[in-house]
């Protein structure tokens, strides 16, 4: 089973700043690139940000954006919006256990 | 537009048994394979379970393997998630995901919640 570890845990930063959020598997994800991003807000269901590491989910704007191969990638949030201050998680698909998820990373209000 | 609703949970004791619905709609059902997603309280999420387009190869994860099953039914557009020998860990919000096995899960549905309890 691949394992994801993301960090930081919590990353404390103030709206307009840029977030930068990392996601590293324990061996290659599937095809090196079948890796996940998501954002969940409180009280809410999980969004689909970026898929196959690096392409944006419908109607997600052009802020967020995804890189990474085999086993490090990184979510980047290019300008904080308040509604942007979420949980993120990352998830690997496409292996033979199909989905795992990362323990996720806090962004929060500094 | 896609949509996906859950149904079923509920309070049940340790041991009991639950069956979870997904309705699906806005999209050919048939032709996406499906998982189960859930979340304890104040956790993070964990994957259940997935299913190919015809039902005929399910996969789960090792914490219910045994005790679970997901199963479709493409003629009425339905997810299903039964589940058995429940026990406290498996309290839960319980979500219904379009995608999985090859694919990221794009859409996601509100969630249906499970406390096992006695």
């Amino acid at each position: 089973e691949i394992v994801l570890t993301q960090s930081p845990g919590t990353l404390s930063l103030s709206p307009g700043e840029r977030a930068t959020l990392s996601c590293r598997a324990s061996q290659n994800v599937f095809a090196n690139t079948y890796l996940a991003w998501y954002q969940q807000r409180p009280g809410q269901a999980p969004r689909l940000l970026i898929y196959d590491a690096s392409s944006r989910a419908t109607g997600i704007p052009d802020r967020f954006s995804g890189s990474g191969s085999g086993t490090d990638f990184t979510l980047t949030i290019s300008r904080l919006e308040p509604e942007d201050f979420a949980v993120y998680y990352c998830q690997q698909y496409g292996d033979s256990s199909p989905l795992t998820f990362g323990g996720g990373t806090r962004v929060e209000i500094k | 537009e896609v949509q996906l609703v859950e149904s079923g949970g509920g309070l049940v004791q340790p041991g009991g048994s639950l069956r979870l619905s997904c309705a699906a709609s806005g999209f050919t059902f048939s032709t996406y394979a499906m998982t189960w997603v859930r979340q304890a309280p104040g956790k993070g999420l964990e994957w259940v379970s997935s299913i190919n387009l015809f039902g005929d190869n399910t996969f789960y994860a090792d914490s219910v393997k045994g005790r679970f099953t997901i199963s479709r039914d493409n003629s009425k557009n339905t997810l299903y998630l039964q589940m058995n020998s429940l026990k406290a860990e498996d309290t839960a919000l319980y979500y219904c995901a379009r995608g999985g096995l090859i694919t990221a899960t794009h859409y996601w549905g509100q969630g249906t919640l499970v406390t096992v309890s006695s």
